[in-house]
């Protein structure tokens, strides 16, 4: 079965600081691809990052980050100079090659900043 | 259009009451999903579409609920006979292809009472 874990129900950070959300998967497959959404109370689904999984590099659009550990099944987001308009839900996802373009998600962290 | 819109937003309905939910994809996106997602839970799979096919509809949760996007754009989620456990937000995403990130709408909440 292919799952995600997010350990983190609930975080909250200051205004202008860093914080880190977790995540953890698993899937026996080789081949995948890794995603952040965040889900305002406007309840649109935004992407925030993806990873491929074949990419040892990881991925960074401006404040947020990952640190990507393929071996233990680790996908974390870092989201530097934290700002109030981050406060939301924030879901890991993947996506298999044989999932048929399905997204497996967790179940989320609310995140909020503080000012 | 710009985005995945999804419509009614918001929809209650009694309980055994047939509701069909809309959802218009962005142009040109071949894929089209639908999911559900229960309050505080991660969104879960229903199904699935490219173009006007539906590839994979293992995550439709019973008969009562069948989808269809006939000319591979507009897709309608209809669930029949509507219970309590239905409620939830059901949120469209279409994507230009397989590892493309989604593109989702705002969903629409459907309560049941």
């Amino acid at each position: 079965a292919q799952t995600v874990t997010q350990s983190q129900p609930e975080m909250s950070v200051q205004e202008a600081e860093t914080v880190t959300l977790s995540c953890t998967y698993d899937t026996s497959e080789n081949n995948y691809y890794l995603f952040w959404y965040k889900q305002p109370p406007s309840r649109q689904m935004i992407l925030v990052i993806r990873q491929e999984a074949y990419k040892q590099q990881n991925a960074t659009e401006n404040r947020f980050s990952v640190n990507f550990q393929k071996a233990a099944k680790s996908f974390s987001l870092k989201i530097s100079d934290s700002q109030l308009g981050d406060t939301a839900m924030y879901f890991c996802a993947f996506m298999t090659e044989t999932s048929g373009s399905r997204l497996t998600f967790g179940e989320g962290t609310q995140l909020t900043v503080n000012p | 259009g710009a985005g995945v819109s999804q419509s009614p937003r918001y929809k209650v309905a009694k309980r055994g009451q047939d509701v069909a939910l809309r959802c218009d994809p962005i142009s040109g996106h071949v894929s089209l999903f639908w999911y559900q997602q229960a309050l505080g839970q991660g969104p879960e799979f229903l199904t699935y579409f490219q173009n006007e096919a539906q590839l994979d509809k293992s995550g439709l949760p019973s008969d009562r609920f069948f989808a269809e996007r006939p000319e591979g754009s507009v897709s309608t989620l209809k669930i029949q006979r509507t219970q309590q456990e239905d409620s939830a937000v059901y949120l469209c995403a279409s994507s230009l292809g397989a590892g493309d990130g989604y593109t989702f709408g705002s969903g629409t909440r459907l309560t049941v009472v």
